[in-house]
């Protein structure tokens, strides 16, 4: 099984909608997870992290955590064509050494915001 | 602005061409990572430095490697680059230590194209 497992699209949605971005891992003692958003040729941005169970919303953008499920999910309210890019799900490799910072990152879905 | 540089932003080096790439950080974070991302895949860590300790991964090629000459500067060295090498290759700083991953800062990438 891949650590960080994402579909990786193209998903595509009409402006105004909800996007719905999903994220599976395996190393059960993962404590930190992030999405980074990645434009076309551009680096990751971090747009969100999440530690405990629950949801936390910034903005548009609620970031929801299962870690009895090992799931975390990203959703973007009131969709914009600004908005299309690859969302990459990254989370922390779960050994408690040197290694802790380290982030494993899903390949990413493609979202494409329709006008 | 606090924030992390990557030169060049686009490389383009022979077959077999030893070739640096570089990256500096006004963050002062006492972690850096390079990553290797090839078109619609998930970035790939190569190795870290914590602090002066440099960190390997197990299955980076020994053709590349890394210097980090002080808090503020890593360098990616590929000694004899070959077609396959072709990637965007990603530098990011992280602040660890303090018990809580706060994910990274990512420079805008080195596109190295290997002809």
């Amino acid at each position: 099984q891949k650590e960080v497992e994402q579909n990786s699209g193209p998903l595509s949605v009409p402006e105004g909608a909800i996007a719905s971005l999903n994220c599976t891992y395996s190393d059960r003692v993962s404590q930190s997870f992030f999405w980074y958003r990645q434009y076309s040729g551009k680096s990751p941005e971090l747009i969100m992290s999440i530690y405990s169970n629950g949801d936390k919303e910034d903005g548009r953008f609620t970031a929801q955590l299962n870690k009895a499920s090992q799931y975390v999910s990203l959703l973007i309210r009131d969709s914009q064509p600004s908005d299309s890019a690859t969302y990459l799900c990254a989370v922390n490799k779960g050994d408690y050494g040197g290694s802790q910072g380290n982030l494993i990152f899903g390949k990413g879905t493609k979202l494409s915001v329709k006008p | 602005d606090a924030m992390v540089i990557q030169n060049p932003r686009y490389q383009v080096t022979q077959f077999g061409k030893p070739v640096t790439l570089s990256c500096s950080q006004t963050l002062n974070h006492n972690v850096m990572y390079w990553y290797q991302q090839k078109s619609s895949q998930a970035p790939k860590l190569l190795f870290h430095y914590y602090d002066k300790d440099f960190n390997n991964e197990a299955d980076t090629p020994d053709n590349f490697q890394s210097r980090r000459p002080n808090t503020s500067f890593c360098f990616l060295d590929i000694r004899s680059p070959g077609l396959g090498d072709a990637a965007m290759y990603l530098c990011a700083t992280s602040r660890a230590g303090t018990g809580i991953n706060y994910g990274y800062t990512f420079g805008s990438g080195t596109r190295l194209t290997v002809v």
